[in-house]
Protein backbone atom coordinates (compact mmCIF):
# COMPACT_ATOMS: atom_id res chain seq x y z
CA UNK A 1 0.00 0.00 0.00
CA UNK A 2 1.05 3.64 -1.33
CA UNK A 3 2.10 6.07 1.68
CA UNK A 4 0.50 8.69 -0.27
CA UNK A 5 -2.75 8.13 -1.82
CA UNK A 6 -3.86 10.37 -4.34
CA UNK A 7 -7.55 10.81 -6.22
CA UNK A 8 -8.84 11.00 -8.64
CA UNK A 9 -6.15 10.03 -10.83
CA UNK A 10 -6.84 11.99 -14.13
CA UNK A 11 -9.54 14.42 -14.46
CA UNK A 12 -11.11 16.34 -16.77
CA UNK A 13 -13.09 19.34 -16.05
CA UNK A 14 -14.70 22.82 -18.36
CA UNK A 15 -13.32 25.69 -17.82
CA UNK A 16 -15.15 27.51 -15.15
CA UNK A 17 -15.68 24.41 -13.18
CA UNK A 18 -14.80 23.67 -9.52
CA UNK A 19 -12.01 21.56 -8.93
CA UNK A 20 -10.75 19.38 -6.05
CA UNK A 21 -7.91 16.66 -5.33
CA UNK A 22 -7.58 14.51 -2.64
CA UNK A 23 -4.44 13.29 -0.65
CA UNK A 24 -4.62 10.89 2.00
CA UNK A 25 -1.49 9.67 3.68
CA UNK A 26 -0.54 6.84 6.21
CA UNK A 27 2.28 8.26 8.21
CA UNK A 28 2.91 10.93 10.37
CA UNK A 29 3.81 14.02 9.18
CA UNK A 30 5.36 17.57 9.51
CA UNK A 31 4.27 19.44 6.59
CA UNK A 32 2.36 18.25 3.41
CA UNK A 33 3.38 19.84 0.01
CA UNK A 34 1.22 20.57 -3.04
CA UNK A 35 3.46 21.00 -6.08
CA UNK A 36 2.26 21.62 -9.68
CA UNK A 37 4.23 20.06 -12.78
CA UNK A 38 3.43 21.75 -16.06
CA UNK A 39 3.99 19.53 -19.77
CA UNK A 40 7.28 21.26 -19.83
CA UNK A 41 8.24 19.28 -16.77
CA UNK A 42 9.53 21.82 -14.49
CA UNK A 43 7.86 21.41 -11.06
CA UNK A 44 6.38 24.34 -8.71
CA UNK A 45 5.65 24.19 -5.27
CA UNK A 46 2.31 25.58 -4.38
CA UNK A 47 1.44 24.99 -0.71
CA UNK A 48 3.24 24.10 2.39
CA UNK A 49 0.72 22.94 5.21
CA UNK A 50 0.91 21.82 8.51
CA UNK A 51 -2.34 22.56 9.84
CA UNK A 52 -5.84 24.01 8.30
CA UNK A 53 -6.01 26.23 5.41
CA UNK A 54 -4.41 28.64 2.90
CA UNK A 55 -5.13 30.39 -0.20
CA UNK A 56 -2.69 31.69 -2.77
CA UNK A 57 -5.45 33.35 -5.76
CA UNK A 58 -8.00 30.80 -7.13
CA UNK A 59 -5.86 28.08 -4.86
CA UNK A 60 -7.02 26.56 -1.90
CA UNK A 61 -5.27 23.83 0.54
CA UNK A 62 -6.64 22.40 3.79
CA UNK A 63 -5.85 19.82 5.98
CA UNK A 64 -6.60 17.33 8.39
CA UNK A 65 -3.82 16.43 10.37
CA UNK A 66 -6.32 14.00 12.91
CA UNK A 67 -7.95 11.57 9.08
CA UNK A 68 -4.75 12.30 7.72
CA UNK A 69 -6.13 14.23 4.32
CA UNK A 70 -5.83 17.25 2.71
CA UNK A 71 -7.85 18.51 -0.35
CA UNK A 72 -6.06 20.74 -2.86
CA UNK A 73 -9.31 22.99 -4.61
CA UNK A 74 -9.44 25.22 -7.65
CA UNK A 75 -11.79 27.89 -7.92
CA UNK A 76 -12.84 29.08 -11.31
CA UNK A 77 -10.72 26.68 -13.51
CA UNK A 78 -9.05 27.56 -16.73
CA UNK A 79 -6.89 25.98 -19.01
CA UNK A 80 -3.93 27.25 -18.09
CA UNK A 81 -4.38 24.86 -14.79
CA UNK A 82 -3.77 22.04 -16.82
CA UNK A 83 -1.10 20.29 -15.21
CA UNK A 84 -0.16 17.31 -13.23
CA UNK A 85 -0.36 18.07 -9.15
CA UNK A 86 1.36 15.98 -6.48
CA UNK A 87 0.88 15.96 -2.75
CA UNK A 88 3.78 15.10 -0.74
CA UNK A 89 4.85 14.41 2.70
CA UNK A 90 7.11 15.26 4.98
CA UNK A 91 8.45 13.22 7.92
CA UNK A 92 10.79 16.19 9.21
CA UNK A 93 13.73 14.42 10.84
CA UNK A 94 13.68 11.56 8.44
CA UNK A 95 14.70 14.02 5.61
CA UNK A 96 12.84 12.06 3.53
CA UNK A 97 9.98 13.78 1.23
CA UNK A 98 7.09 10.81 0.32
CA UNK A 99 5.21 11.72 -3.04
CA UNK A 100 1.60 10.59 -4.16
CA UNK A 101 1.39 9.63 -7.73
CA UNK A 102 -0.01 12.63 -9.23
CA UNK A 103 -3.18 13.37 -10.56
CA UNK A 104 -3.31 14.79 -14.32
CA UNK A 105 -5.65 17.89 -14.54
CA UNK A 106 -7.23 18.69 -17.63
CA UNK A 107 -9.25 21.65 -18.37
CA UNK A 108 -11.44 22.07 -21.59
CA UNK A 109 -12.33 25.71 -23.22
CA UNK B 1 16.94 35.36 -8.55
CA UNK B 2 16.57 32.61 -5.99
CA UNK B 3 16.67 29.28 -7.37
CA UNK B 4 17.72 25.78 -8.32
CA UNK B 5 20.14 24.98 -10.99
CA UNK B 6 20.68 22.01 -12.31
CA UNK B 7 22.81 21.00 -15.71
CA UNK B 8 22.32 19.38 -18.36
CA UNK B 9 18.72 19.66 -18.91
CA UNK B 10 19.37 16.98 -21.53
CA UNK B 11 21.74 14.05 -21.61
CA UNK B 12 22.10 11.12 -23.80
CA UNK B 13 24.75 8.90 -23.11
CA UNK B 14 26.03 4.92 -23.29
CA UNK B 15 26.10 2.16 -21.20
CA UNK B 16 29.40 2.26 -18.43
CA UNK B 17 30.00 5.95 -18.86
CA UNK B 18 31.17 8.00 -15.75
CA UNK B 19 28.36 11.01 -15.56
CA UNK B 20 27.93 13.55 -13.04
CA UNK B 21 24.73 15.65 -13.26
CA UNK B 22 25.17 19.53 -11.11
CA UNK B 23 23.08 20.83 -8.81
CA UNK B 24 23.47 24.37 -7.38
CA UNK B 25 21.33 26.90 -4.90
CA UNK B 26 21.72 30.54 -4.17
CA UNK B 27 19.42 30.77 -1.17
CA UNK B 28 21.90 28.77 1.66
CA UNK B 29 19.66 26.27 2.20
CA UNK B 30 20.70 23.66 4.43
CA UNK B 31 18.86 20.36 2.97
CA UNK B 32 19.38 19.20 -0.46
CA UNK B 33 17.79 16.36 -2.30
CA UNK B 34 17.63 14.08 -5.51
CA UNK B 35 14.21 12.59 -7.03
CA UNK B 36 14.33 10.86 -10.30
CA UNK B 37 10.60 10.43 -11.92
CA UNK B 38 9.16 7.89 -13.94
CA UNK B 39 6.13 6.63 -15.49
CA UNK B 40 3.89 4.98 -13.53
CA UNK B 41 6.29 5.35 -10.55
CA UNK B 42 5.80 9.21 -9.54
CA UNK B 43 8.74 10.64 -7.91
CA UNK B 44 10.83 8.78 -5.67
CA UNK B 45 14.15 9.76 -3.49
CA UNK B 46 17.34 9.09 -4.16
CA UNK B 47 19.67 10.68 -1.86
CA UNK B 48 19.42 13.61 0.51
CA UNK B 49 21.72 15.84 2.50
CA UNK B 50 20.85 17.41 6.02
CA UNK B 51 24.03 19.78 5.55
CA UNK B 52 27.33 20.01 4.27
CA UNK B 53 29.27 16.52 4.38
CA UNK B 54 25.96 14.83 5.53
CA UNK B 55 24.04 12.91 3.25
CA UNK B 56 21.79 9.69 3.53
CA UNK B 57 19.84 7.54 1.29
CA UNK B 58 16.34 7.48 -0.31
CA UNK B 59 14.26 5.18 -1.83
CA UNK B 60 16.15 3.85 -4.80
CA UNK B 61 20.04 4.65 -4.50
CA UNK B 62 21.59 1.97 -6.04
CA UNK B 63 23.93 3.22 -8.64
CA UNK B 64 23.87 6.72 -7.41
CA UNK B 65 26.28 8.69 -5.28
CA UNK B 66 26.12 12.24 -4.15
CA UNK B 67 28.83 13.92 -2.32
CA UNK B 68 28.18 17.42 -0.26
CA UNK B 69 31.61 19.27 0.07
CA UNK B 70 30.02 22.31 0.14
CA UNK B 71 26.40 24.10 0.57
CA UNK B 72 25.42 25.20 -2.19
CA UNK B 73 26.69 22.25 -4.54
CA UNK B 74 25.26 18.66 -4.23
CA UNK B 75 25.99 16.64 -7.56
CA UNK B 76 24.41 13.41 -8.48
CA UNK B 77 26.66 10.96 -10.01
CA UNK B 78 26.29 7.62 -11.78
CA UNK B 79 29.78 5.74 -12.05
CA UNK B 80 28.42 3.56 -14.34
CA UNK B 81 25.15 4.18 -16.30
CA UNK B 82 22.93 1.59 -17.12
CA UNK B 83 19.53 1.76 -19.43
CA UNK B 84 17.28 1.65 -16.08
CA UNK B 85 18.56 4.65 -15.12
CA UNK B 86 16.81 6.60 -18.06
CA UNK B 87 14.80 8.61 -16.30
CA UNK B 88 14.16 12.60 -15.67
CA UNK B 89 15.87 14.06 -12.91
CA UNK B 90 15.16 16.89 -10.23
CA UNK B 91 17.48 18.48 -7.72
CA UNK B 92 15.51 20.21 -5.21
CA UNK B 93 16.08 22.29 -1.30
CA UNK B 94 15.03 23.57 1.75
CA UNK B 95 15.83 24.93 4.91
CA UNK B 96 14.88 23.14 7.75
CA UNK B 97 12.83 25.75 8.91
CA UNK B 98 10.18 26.83 7.04
CA UNK B 99 9.94 23.57 4.22
CA UNK B 100 9.14 25.20 1.23
CA UNK B 101 10.39 23.33 -1.72
CA UNK B 102 12.89 24.78 -4.53
CA UNK B 103 13.10 22.53 -7.75
CA UNK B 104 15.75 22.53 -10.11
CA UNK B 105 14.05 22.41 -13.52
CA UNK B 106 14.77 18.86 -14.26
CA UNK B 107 17.55 16.88 -16.16
CA UNK B 108 16.40 14.38 -18.71
CA UNK B 109 18.95 11.56 -18.97
CA UNK B 110 18.97 8.60 -21.37
CA UNK B 111 20.82 5.99 -21.57
CA UNK B 112 22.00 3.90 -24.53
Amino acid sequence: KNEVEQSPQNLTAQEGEFITINCSYSVGISALHWLQQHPGGGIVSLFMLSSGKKKHGRLIATINIQEKHSSLHITASHPRDSAVYICAVWGGSQGNLIFGKGTKLSVKP
Amino acid sequence: EAQVTQNPRYLITVTGKKLTVTCSQNMNHEYMSWYRQDPGLGLRQIYYSMNVEVTDKGDVPEGYKVSRKEKRNFPLILESPSPNQTSLYFCASTTATNYGYTFGSGTRLTVV
